[in-house]
């Protein structure tokens, strides 16, 4: 397994609250992404990073910004929390460039936002 | 609009016998095609990918074909055992080279049954 640790595991926040989700990989992956799960949609990209101080948006990127200051750490932030941002957010890490390279994913963040 | 689709939400086999999982994509530049399995309470694990110059890809008791003219790919298990019950997701990467900005469907839960 790839050493990924997402805290907190689970958080129930209030509307309208920021709130930080952190993904910590031991494995210096290059790659670094954040995903959402929710019924019906599979996972949705929200994010990614491809380096240190490199971002840029996925498809569900409205309401987050992240943040990845050294090679281990990936922030992802709710700057101001909604209930449609109630998921199970999920990070991810890869190696290698080539397209069908498997990522590795962390247990996920249950976040509840009420 | 949903670029990847997983039309069956579960799938009831019984031990040793084969598992399909289908999965129906609409984007013609998908370059990679990739399988993850998730268990409650845990990210998604890597399968196998197929890229989309090859027909047909096998590792162990899984094996993935892709029909381009159908676009159109499926995942054959066999023989079914009863660790593969889980929430199976197909999943499509635009880039053959750089970040994997995956593309996921959304699941289909095997069962497999004793």
């Amino acid at each position: 397994d790839a050493g990924i640790t997402q805290s907190p595991r689970h958080k129930v926040t209030e509307t309208g609250t920021p709130v930080t989700l952190r993904c910590h990989q031991t494995e210096n992956h290059r790659y670094m992404y954040w995903y959402r799960q929710d019924p019906g949609h599979g996972l949705r990209l929200i994010h990614y990073s491809y380096g240190v101080k490199d971002t840029d948006k996925g498809e569900v990127s409205d309401g987050y910004s992240v943040s990845r200051s050294k090679t281990e750490d990936f922030l992802l932030t709710l700057e101001s929390a909604t209930s449609s941002q109630t998921s199970v957010y999920f990070c991810a890490t890869q190696d290698r460039a080539r397209g069908g390279t498997e990522a590795f994913f962390g247990q996920g963040t249950r976040l509840t936002v009420v | 609009d949903q670029q990847v689709k997983q039309n069956s939400p579960s799938l009831s086999v019984q031990e040793g016998r084969i598992s399909i999982l289908n999965c129906d994509y609409t984007n013609s530049m998908f370059d990679y095609f990739l399988w993850y399995k998730k268990y409650p309470a845990e990210g998604p694990t890597f399968l196998i990918s197929i890229s989309s110059i090859k027909d047909k890809n096998e590792d162990g008791r899984f094996t993935v074909f892709l029909n381009k003219s159908a676009k159109h790919l499926s995942l054959h298990i066999v023989p079914s055992q009863p660790g593969d019950s889980a929430v199976y997701f197909c999943a499509a990467n635009p880039q053959r080279k750089g970040a994997q900005k995956l593309v996921f469907g959304q699941g289909t839960r095997l069962t497999i049954n004793p």
